[in-house]
């Protein structure tokens, strides 16, 4: 089964860019790698998802390697709102409609 | 557009009592539905998904179930609780296809 890894914690500095690693070297060929966040105690927000090429929105921006193994979100300028868990996600198997979270990256914004 | 309403948004209940969480989604038909469970500090654990009315997939063993009585309806329960029962409960939908997910805002559930 496909899965993902990342980083438990990160702090980042406000009105800097963070930058979120993700590892999912088992993903299969047509899988999109989804990013979501979890404010406490809120349900998790969709931020950005992508393939293969690189992509932004007014949330982030992601950034995927040419293998697809690993991807990295952006988020050019943190805020302290930005304080959440990060997780980085993919479909479990092709034709199946799971997705496996894991503890994802908790980043604190700093003021 | 679509919407997702999960309720209540915090609920007590005793060891050994019954529970009935709602999940509910508007503006869409026939999408895909899940359960997860967050222990507190941890992951989310995927606990049943449903692509129809009555189709269930348990992930885990335990001591819930799941039912889908109506295409947009989705319902958690158990008949007699455990402490280890406790935990925030999410609910998600996704359209036939699996583009990520929508979720609910969430049930914090203490068993005392």
């Amino acid at each position: 089964d496909a899965k993902t890894t990342q980083p438990p914690s990160m702090d980042c500095a406000e009105g800097r860019a963070a930058n979120l690693p993700c590892n999912h070297s088992t993903i299969s060929g047509n899988e999109y790698v989804y990013w979501y966040r979890q404010i406490h105690s809120q349900g998790p927000q969709y931020i950005i998802h992508g393939l293969k090429n690189n992509e932004t929105n007014e949330m982030a921006s992601l950034i995927i390697t040419e293998d697809r193994k690993s991807s990295t979100l952006i988020l050019p300028h943190a805020t302290l709102r930005d304080t959440a868990v990060y997780y980085c996600i993919v479909r479990v198997a092709p034709g199946t409609y799971k997705y496996i979270f894991g503890t994802g990256t908790r980043l604190k914004v700093l003021a | 557009s679509q919407t997702i309403h999960q309720w209540p948004a915090t609920l007590v209940q005793p060891v050994g009592s019954p529970l009935s969480l709602e999940c509910t989604v508007e503006g869409t038909s026939n999408p895909n539905l899940y359960w997860y469970r967050q222990a507190a500090g941890r992951g989310l654990q995927l606990l049943f998904y449903s692509v129809g009315i009555g189709q269930i997939s348990s992930e885990v063993p335990q001591n819930l179930s799941a039912s889908r009585p109506q295409d947009r309806q989705f319902i958690l329960s158990s008949k007699k609780l455990l402490l280890s029962d406790s935990g925030f409960y999410l609910c998600a939908w996704s359209q036939k296809g699996g583009y990520g997910y929508t979720f609910g805002s969430g049930t914090r559930l203490t068993v005392v």
